[in-house]
């Protein structure tokens, strides 16, 4: 079975501070990797989605992350915080073997931006 | 374009009543999935539906179950609900031409609260 793992629970950072959130995934085959993001009163959008090819992705807002097979991470990451981006922070997996495609999400990380 | 719309947005029920959610897929998008998000739990899958077909299922008890139409809407339904039920049930899309490169949009959610 698949499983997700989100090491930090709650990041608190200063505005222009930056930003990595850490993602580990454990599962035997290929997978999909996605980041969402879901800001106060706001439903669970897309930040960026890794499927093959470069291992750097780019995202809105800002945002990248680095897919890492050997270590089977997902890091997300941003340069310079604004107040805006906090937010839960969610990494999920999908496997690319068979026709079902559910997401296997982390437990999430709280990000608080101080201005 | 619309995106993943839910209804009803609250509701409350009292234990051992039973309740139907809604949700409309983006248009073209013909897979539906049932997310449960609580606070414990985090985010959790429930179903994904295909033509009308359910996929693949979660690990829930029998008195979740669900539905698609043949224009892709989708209904869940829980019976007999236990104060665990509450949370916030959320709908994801996606268009699933390419099982490798699927990507699932989410709803605002349904918040469901069990008295």
């Amino acid at each position: 079975a698949q499983s997700v793992s989100q090491h930090n629970h709650h990041v608190i950072l200063s505005e222009a501070a930056s930003l990595e959130l850490g993602c580990n995934y454990s599962y035997g085959g290929t997978v999909n990797l996605f980041w969402y993001v879901q800001y106060p009163g706001q439903h669970l959008q897309l930040l960026l989605k890794y499927f093959s090819g470069d291992p750097l992705v780019k995202g809105i807002k800002g945002f990248e992350a680095e897919f890492i097979k050997s270590k089977f991470s997902f890091n997300l990451r941003k340069p310079s915080v604004q107040w805006s981006d906090t937010a839960e922070y969610f990494c999920a997996v999908t496997s690319r073997s068979g026709s079902a495609r559910q997401l296997t999400f982390g437990s999430g990380t709280q990000l608080t931006v101080l201005p | 374009k619309a995106g993943v719309t839910q209804t009803p947005r609250y509701l409350i029920k009292t234990r051992g009543q039973q309740v139907t959610l809604s949700c409309s897929p983006i248009s073209g998008h013909r897979s539906v999935s049932w997310y449960q998000q609580t606070p414990g739990q985090g985010l959790q899958f429930l179903f994904e539906y295909f033509s009308e077909t359910q996929r693949n299922k979660g690990n829930f008890p029998g008195r979740f179950s669900g539905r698609q139409f043949s224009n892709s809407r989708s209904e869940m339904n829980v019976s007999t609900l236990e104060l665990g039920d509450s949370a916030l049930y959320l709908c994801a899309s996606s268009l699933a031409t390419s099982g490798d490169t699927d990507t699932q949009y989410f709803g605002p959610g349904t918040r469901l609260t069990v008295l």
